[in-house]
């Protein structure tokens, strides 16, 4: 079973500062995923990583997929309210096993 | 993209009885997904509906509990039988489009509280 560890659960920081959240995992996929869910509201794809080692900008939001390809980071630059939401990652296998796994997020609050 | 209407959004039910989630897909999509996503806790497939066959479960889900029916290419129902407040969760649709790079699109959610 593939399992993808989120850190940290919980994060509430103040509107301009920084983070990055992280998604490990011991198992290898194929490609990575990153979903932003508001209250009331399904998750919204973000971004897809696929080649070990990459890196992709989405405004303010960085992505890197790990060089061996079993962990992720999300780096938000100047936070902002809009912000606020669960972020999820998710994992695809290789192969046969197409399917993703999900980790349980992180809730991050940004305050104004 | 594929915008997916879900309904209801939310309700609150009893004990012992059953409640059905309506998905419809604004396109035609071979598989549809059900997902469950409790406090806390990942968001967990549930089972893959393919139009004209019966549906696939995952571990630890079966059709008695969660029946699925896939009339047509744009449209799914998951039903929550015989309730109780352990099914008390956001049960989410969704659907995949594209290939290679593929995306995941989800309903806005149903939760579900059972009492």
């Amino acid at each position: 079973t593939q399992l993808l560890e989120q850190s940290p659960q919980f994060l509430s920081i103040q509107e301009g500062e920084n983070l990055t959240v992280y998604c490990n995992s011991s198992s290898v996929f194929s490609s990575l995923q990153w979903y932003r869910q508001e209250p009331g509201e399904g998750p919204v794809l973000l971004v897809t990583v696929v080649t070990g080692g990459e890196v992709k900008k989405l405004k303010r939001l960085t992505f890197q997929f790990g060089d061996a390809r079993k962990d992720s980071s999300l780096h938000i630059t100047a936070a902002q309210p809009g912000d606020t939401g669960l972020y999820l990652c998710a994992g695809r296998g290789g192969g046969s096993n197409y399917k993703l796994t999900f980790g349980k997020g992180t809730l991050l609050t940004v305050n104004p | 993209s594929a915008v997916i209407s879900q309904k209801p959004s939310r309700d609150i039910c009893q004990r012992g009885t059953s409640l059905t989630i309506q998905c419809q897909v604004d396109s035609q999509v071979t598989m549809m997904f059900w997902y469950r996503q409790q406090p806390g806790q990942s968001l967990t497939l549930i089972a893959t509906a393919n139009q004209g066959s019966e549906a696939t479960y995952e571990s630890g889900f079966v059709i008695d509990k969660f029946p699925i029916s896939r009339p047509n290419l744009t449209f799914s129902t998951l039903t929550v039988s015989n309730m109780s407040p352990e099914d008390s969760s956001i049960y989410l649709c969704s659907v995949e489009v594209g290939t290679g790079g593929r995306k995941l699109f989800f309903g806005s959610g149903t939760q579900l509280s059972v009492l």
